[in-house]
């Protein structure tokens, strides 16, 4: 009955690979979201989703693409990485309207070797 | 944009009560949040105040809601092991898309 997830849990990987991270809702929400944690623990907004639709696209390399096939799932994609994109990313989701409560997946610790 | 600040740490001893205290810049601020993130977790939602508000109680917490200077508290009343975590401030307004914007997190550790 898990509510927000993400797959994988952890990602090492090789500076220029590409990767995705991805994530699923099952809380029926029309938004999504991606926030990268670095590593003291400033969280900040990288993209939002409406209802499949990009409302929020902070200052992100061009490396990051989301992709949201469904109002259910927003996915990562993340190209030529690179040793600063180490972080923690957490994917979050929230009802359109109403109390704007985010209700946090358990997170992707990317490690970039 | 909206800033949103907190001081980094705060140790307190258990049963102690504890304060995290937050400010914020957008005096449109209308909905603002506590979140607590255990090691290796996500966040998880502790408590939210509307603007029009002043305080809000929910067992052993009480949000504080300055409007006037912008200051948001969380007081945690008889702290326990259990409450070390970092907390996370975090501040949206009504209109636009629901951007939010987090604080800088404080870290509370809880001494035995």
């Amino acid at each position: 009955d898990t509510a927000v997830s993400q797959t994988p849990k952890y990602l090492v990987t090789q500076m220029g690979n590409d990767k995705s991270i991805k994530c699923e809702q099952n809380l029926g929400h029309d938004t999504m979201y991606w926030y990268k944690q670095d590593s003291k623990k400033f969280l900040k907004i990288m993209f939002s989703y409406n209802n499949k639709e990009l409302i929020i696209n902070e200052t992100v390399p061009n490396r990051f693409s989301p992709k949201s096939p469904d109002k259910a799932h927003l996915n990562l994609h993340i190209n030529s990485l690179e040793l600063g994109d180490s972080a923690v990313y957490f994917c979050a989701s929230s009802q359109a309207r109403g109390i704007d409560t985010q209700y946090f997946g358990p997170g992707t610790r990317l490690t970039v070797l | 944009g909206e800033d949103v600040e907190q001081s980094l740490f705060l140790s307190v001893r258990e049963g102690d009560s504890s304060v995290i205290n937050c400010t914020y810049t957008d005096s449109s601020s209308t909905y603002l949040y506590w979140y607590k993130q255990e090691p290796g977790a996500g966040l998880q939602l502790l408590t939210y105040i509307f603007s029009n508000m002043d305080m809000k109680q929910d067992q052993r917490l009480t949000v504080l809601l300055n409007k006037k200077d912008k200051h948001l508290s969380l007081r945690i009343a008889d702290t326990q092991t259990g409450d070390s975590a970092i907390y996370f401030c975090a501040a949206t307004y009504s209109g636009g898309y629901q951007k939010v914007t987090f604080g800088t997190g404080t870290k509370l550790q809880v001494i035995p």
